[in-house]
């Protein structure tokens, strides 16, 4: 079966310190992948998607990238940090054709 | 952008009862989908319904949709308090990374 695993679950991070989150997709190949972040009490917001290894799309302007150096690995990344920055950010999967998500757990981060 | 908008923006009913949520949308898409979140959670999927379909039922939960009101609800029949969370329905397209567009959700509480 397939799981999909974020890390870490909660993270505090002083204004300007760099950022990087992981997400690993286990028990399937080639899945498109995405970044979402949710502000409190709101939907999500598309940040990130990726199609394939190298391949990653930007949705919106902002202060953080994203990588997919291998193929069920996500990574997203940031050099200096926002106080805007917080949220809750998940990590999600599809199969290629397909259009349900499964979703991670998500990692909180706050910016103080 | 946020497409789908839901409403109500709360909800909370009584153990037993009926809870419905509505969804507006404002392009054409290819399918609409629903997902539970539990407070701190990551999206469960739900239910998916096609564009060329007016109405689906899983379980305890009733979907429909029409698309010339460009509109969805969600019915969950005889509540549950684990029925708490917050109700968000996405809208997708088939196209390239089959991306969604999620709304701001209904956040459901079931009293016992």
């Amino acid at each position: 079966s397939q799981t999909i695993h974020q890390w870490p679950a909660t993270l505090v991070q002083p204004v300007g310190s760099p950022l990087s989150l992981e997400c690993t997709v286990e028990g399937t190949s080639n899945p498109n992948l995405y970044w979402y972040r949710q502000a409190a009490g709101r939907g999500l917001q598309l940040l990130f998607y990726s199609v394939g290894i190298g391949q990653i799309s930007s949705e919106v302007p902002q202060n953080l990238s994203a990588s997919r150096p291998q193929d069920r690995q996500f990574i997203l990344s940031s050099k200096k940090l926002l106080l805007s920055d917080s949220g809750f950010y998940l990590c999600a999967w599809s199969v290629y054709g397909d259009n349900e998500q499964f979703f991670g757990p998500g990692t909180r981060l706050t910016v103080l | 952008s946020q497409q789908g908008e839901e409403d109500p923006q709360a909800l909370s009913i009584q153990e037993g009862e009926n809870a419905t949520m509505n969804c507006s949308y404002k392009t054409s898409i290819n399918n609409l989908q629903w997902y539970r979140q539990n407070s701190g959670r990551g999206l469960v999927h739900l239910i998916l319904i096609r564009s060329n379909e007016r109405e689906k039922h899983s379980g305890r939960l009733r979907v429909t949709l029409d698309t010339s009101k460009k509109s969805s609800s969600l019915l969950i029949t005889a509540s549950r308090a684990a029925d708490t969370a917050s109700y968000f329905c996405a809208t997708g397209d088939i196209q390239g990374a089959q991306k969604l567009v999620f709304g701001q959700g209904t956040r459901l509480t079931i009293n016992p």
